[in-house]
């Protein structure tokens, strides 16, 4: 099983900073199979990005991805309010189960 | 528009079952697999097995085998999944979720929000 390690576990930031949130896999994940979610509470969760760096519709161009192998981020460039919520990373590659990360939980300084 | 409606939330004893649904509209049913996610409280989402809603073949997670199945009726563009040996460990939301738009999960159904509790 893929183990997705997300740092830091909070981010205290306020509105117009840059966030940073990591995501680190126990062995190497293609790219094509890292996704990242937006999760507020009560509700459930929102696809941000697919593919690593692939922006899902309707998503700000405020939020972009990158990285390979066994290291990704998800960076949001200028903090809105509505962007204060919960981030996890998640691989969906071909072998089962499917793995989600323990999340980054962005919330207001 | 694409859309996956749940079942409403459910309260069972240790040891019971329960079976939720996942009504789909707004798209090819057969088209598009279907997966079932959990989140406990305060803890991460977890998945828990998806199936092929062509073949109706299914895969699940080794930690639910033999307790979970995810079956589907393409009449009713409808999927169940049923838990069965509920303990309180079990008590989660329960999401539907589909990739129509992309490679991940990029539709998801609202949440049932089971409560097992004696």
């Amino acid at each position: 099983e893929i183990v997705l390690t997300q740092s830091p576990g909070t981010l205290s930031l306020s509105p117009g900073e840059r966030a940073t949130l990591s995501c680190r896999a126990s062995q190497s994940v293609s790219s094509t199979y890292l996704a990242w979610y937006q999760q507020k509470p009560g509700q459930a969760p929102r696809l941000l990005i697919y593919g690593a760096s692939s922006r899902a519709t309707g998503i700000p161009d405020r939020f972009s991805g990158s990285g390979s192998g066994t290291d990704f981020t998800l960076t949001i460039s200028r903090l809105e309010p509505e962007d204060f919520a919960v981030y996890y990373c998640q691989q969906h590659g071909t072998s089962p189960p499917l793995t989600f990360g323990g999340g980054t939980k962005v919330e207001i300084k | 528009q694409v859309q996956l409606v749940q079942s409403g939330a459910e309260v069972k004893k240790p040891g019971a079952s329960v079976k939720g649904s996942c009504k789909t509209s707004g798209y090819s049913f057969t088209w598009y697999p279907m997966h079932w996610v959990r989140q406990a409280p305060g803890q991460r989402l977890e998945w828990m097995g998806w199936i092929n809603t062509g073949n109706g073949d299914t895969r699940y997670s080794q930690k639910f085998q033999g307790r979970v199945t995810i079956t589907r009726d393409t009449s009713a563009s409808t999927v169940y999944m049923e838990l069965s040996s509920l303990r309180s460990e079990d008590t989660a939301v329960y999401y539907c979720a589909t990739n129509v738009g992309a490679t991940a999960f990029d539709v998801w159904g609202q949440g049932t929000m089971v409560t097992v509790s004696s």
